[in-house]
């Protein structure tokens, strides 16, 4: 079967860095996604990645791997409103998305 | 308007009850996509549409159907409401020729079934 793998819930404090991995077993790959979702708010799209290596955009950059099956999300200085939950996608060889259950990141002061 | 609208934004519903769940699209956006969202679990695609005039069944199709007769509206109808479909549910499209193919989702219509 298909599977997405990421960390249910992870703790940081405000203006530390903090990685969020993801780690896929998909039938072929097609690109990877990371969303953001506020609580009780829809997904917005993040970052994209389908080819090897890290795609840096302002305070969050997404690394991947596609011969480990490995992505992660870094974000760096954190903020109070990067408090939400991070969702890891993959296109698999039919273009049809996978969904990880999400990464809730809480962000202390 | 300006992205996907989706209404109602809460709905609480007896079983057996039809319910029609509406999505509109001002992007003009080929794909549509209705997904639902339960604690603990990921986005899980109910049914999509390519394009006006088809429509495709997704991971979870059973007990919804979905028409798309133009390329803005897409709505979701629950036949007869049963309470496992109690979730928040999400309206997706997407521009394939986009070269990341991203989704933009509308904010979600929660809905409760007693």
């Amino acid at each position: 079967g298909q599977n997405i793998d990421q960390p249910t819930e992870m703790t940081a404090t405000e203006g530390a860095i903090v990685q969020i991995n993801c780690t896929y077993q998909t039938s072929g790959f097609n690109g990877l996604f990371w969303y953001q979702q506020h609580a009780g708010e829809a997904p917005t799209f993040l970052s994209y990645n389908v080819l090897d290596g890290l795609e840096e955009k302002g305070r969050f950059s997404s690394f991947l791997s596609r011969s480990k099956g490995y992505s992660y999300l870094l974000l760096k200085e954190l903020q109070m409103k990067d408090s939400a939950s991070y969702l890891c996608a993959v296109h698999d060889s039919n273009y049809q998305l996978i969904w990880g259950a999400g990464t809730k990141l809480i962000i202390k002061p | 308007i300006a992205g996907i609208t989706q209404a109602p934004t809460s709905q609480i519903l007896a079983a057996g009850r039809r319910m029609t769940l509406r999505c509109t699209q001002d992007m003009r956006h080929n794909a549509m996509y209705w997904y639902r969202q339960d604690l603990g679990l990921g986005l899980r695609l109910i049914h999509y549409s390519n394009t006006a005039g088809t429509t495709g069944k997704g991971e979870v199709p059973d007990g919804y159907s979905v028409s798309r007769a133009n390329t803005d509206d897409f709505p979701l109808t629950l036949a007869s409401a049963v309470p496992s479909q109690t979730s928040v549910y999400f309206c997706a499209s997407s521009d394939p020729d986009r070269t990341t193919g991203e989704l933009f989702f509308g904010e979600g219509s929660r809905l409760t079934v007693l």
